[in-house]
């Protein structure tokens, strides 16, 4: 099975600093990619999905890149309200395997 | 719009089995999509544990597959999930969506296991 890794774990960044979150896939997947946010005690939200497109609605400092096996995920100016956990999922084939997530708080 | 509703016990003892049922309203979900359940123990990540496409195809996370069934009904316009013998380790939330990249959800259910 396919296994995603994501780094870092955590982040604690500025507000208006720009972040990058990594996943990577232990085998190409194209660019079935999609991924989450998680509030505390809410429940994940689609960002993004086919690994660069922007789900309705979705701020557009959030972005996604990347295809085969590496990924990344950036949000250009970090607010205080992305204070989040952020998973991303890959979704070619079953299994739908979740990455570990990164918890990215602000300094 | 589509919504989601996961419903059923709260507490189930160990080696049982655990059942919950996911209302889909603003959809006909033998209209298309895959339909699936996910869980997150306290304190940790996510973990997909199965999907039915609407054909009645079923996929599930090979580390659960022996315990899991997901089923459809399209009469009652919801799916569901059993996983037997269950474990304090299967003490989570437990969350059913729409699609393989999950664009909508429900709002989650809390599980326990415990005696």
């Amino acid at each position: 099975d396919i296994q995603m890794t994501q780094s870092p774990s955590s982040l604690s960044a500025s507000v208006g600093d720009r972040v990058t979150i990594t996943c990577r896939a232990s085998q190409g997947i194209s660019n079935y990619l999609a991924w989450y946010q998680q509030k505390p005690r809410k429940v994940p939200k689609l960002l993004i999905y086919a690994a660069s497109t922007l789900q309705s609605g979705v701020p557009s400092r959030f972005s996604g890149s990347g295809s085969g096996t590496d990924f990344t995920l950036t949000i250009s100016s970090l607010q205080p309200e992305d204070v989040a956990t952020y998973y991303c999922q890959k979704y070619n084939s079953a299994p739908l395997t979740f990455g570990g997530g990164t918890k990215v708080e602000i300094k | 719009q589509v919504q989601l509703q996961e419903s059923g016990p709260g507490l189930v003892k160990p080696s049982e089995t655990l059942s919950l049922t996911c209302a889909v309203s603003g959809y006909s979900i033998s209209s298309g999509y895959y339909w699936g359940w996910i869980r997150q123990p306290p304190g940790k990540g996510l973990e997909w544990i199965g999907s039915i496409y609407h054909s009645g195809s079923t996929y599930y996370n090979p580390s659960l597959k022996s315990r899991v069934t997901i089923s459809v009904d399209t009469s009652k316009n919801q799916f569901s999930l059993k996983l037997s013998s269950v474990t304090a380790a299967d003490t989570a939330v437990y969350y059913c969506a729409r699609g393989d990249g999950f664009h909508i959800w429900g709002q989650g259910t809390m599980v326990t296991v415990s005696s």
